[in-house]
């Protein structure tokens, strides 16, 4: 069973543009979200999606979205890139949304560098 | 507002030697705490996963425990070896599966 695919793995950008990040989900798993992860604020929770909605929301400014397709696909958006969002970004699926019994799985990351 | 800390932040021992690992949260109203490993430039590795129902869980060598009440975890690993040596990672989960980090614990297994 494949596990969670996320891409591109690695990435440069400018200040200023906009990158978008996929996040493919174990078969069958509907819940996905995202985190942030830093060396100075560690893991950082950015949105949850379900079902193609947005469930739940970090505390990350406007020019982080997302989206979730019919198929559970996910995407990410963050636009004017800042040096500060130079990071590891990690995407997690689930069976279900909500803790219940629901082990998390992660993907390798996808690492943003911002230049 | 919940917070994860984790105690030591890094943590060495001789191979053989058993590890414990602490997790502590400020709000006691979780719905699980899970137990993650992170090798460097990797993603995370589910290891355990503890329903708030619960006071335990074991996988092998890994054993967790869970009491809320006084909002701690530990991850006991026995017998350590090399292989073991990674940053783990603790995380609580909310009603809407929101997961909370702590900072983790670096551990390094000498041979």
């Amino acid at each position: 069973k494949a596990g969670v695919t996320q891409t591109p793995r690695y990435l440069i950008k400018t200040r200023g543009q906009q990158v978008t990040l996929s996040c493919s989900p174990i078969s069958g798993h509907r819940s996905v979200s995202w985190y942030q992860q830093t060396p100075g604020q560690g893991l950082q929770f950015l949105f949850e999606y379900f079902s193609e909605t947005q469930r739940n929301k970090g505390n990350f400014p406007g020019r982080f979205s997302g989206r979730q397709f019919s198929n559970s696909r996910s995407e990410m958006n963050v636009s004017t890139l800042e040096l500060g969002d130079s990071a590891l970004y990690l995407c997690a699926s689930s069976l279900e949304r909500g803790p219940g019994g629901n082990t998390i799985y992660f993907g390798e990351g996808s690492w943003l560098t911002v230049v | 507002k919940q917070e994860v800390t984790q105690i030591p932040a890094a943590l060495s021992v001789p191979e053989g030697e058993n590890l414990v690992l602490n997790c502590s949260f400020t709000d006691s109203a979780i719905y699980n705490l899970q137990w993650f490993r992170q090798d460097p430039g990797k993603g995370l590795t589910s290891l355990l996963l503890i329903q708030s129902s619960q006071r335990e869980q074991t996988s092998g060598r890994l054993n967790a425990s869970l009491d809320k009440s006084s909002g701690r975890s530990t991850l006991y690993i026995a017998a350590s070896q090399p292989g073991d040596s990674a940053t783990y990672l603790c995380a609580v989960g909310d009603s809407w599966g929101k997961l909370q980090f702590g900072a983790g614990t670096q551990v390094v297994v000498t041979p």
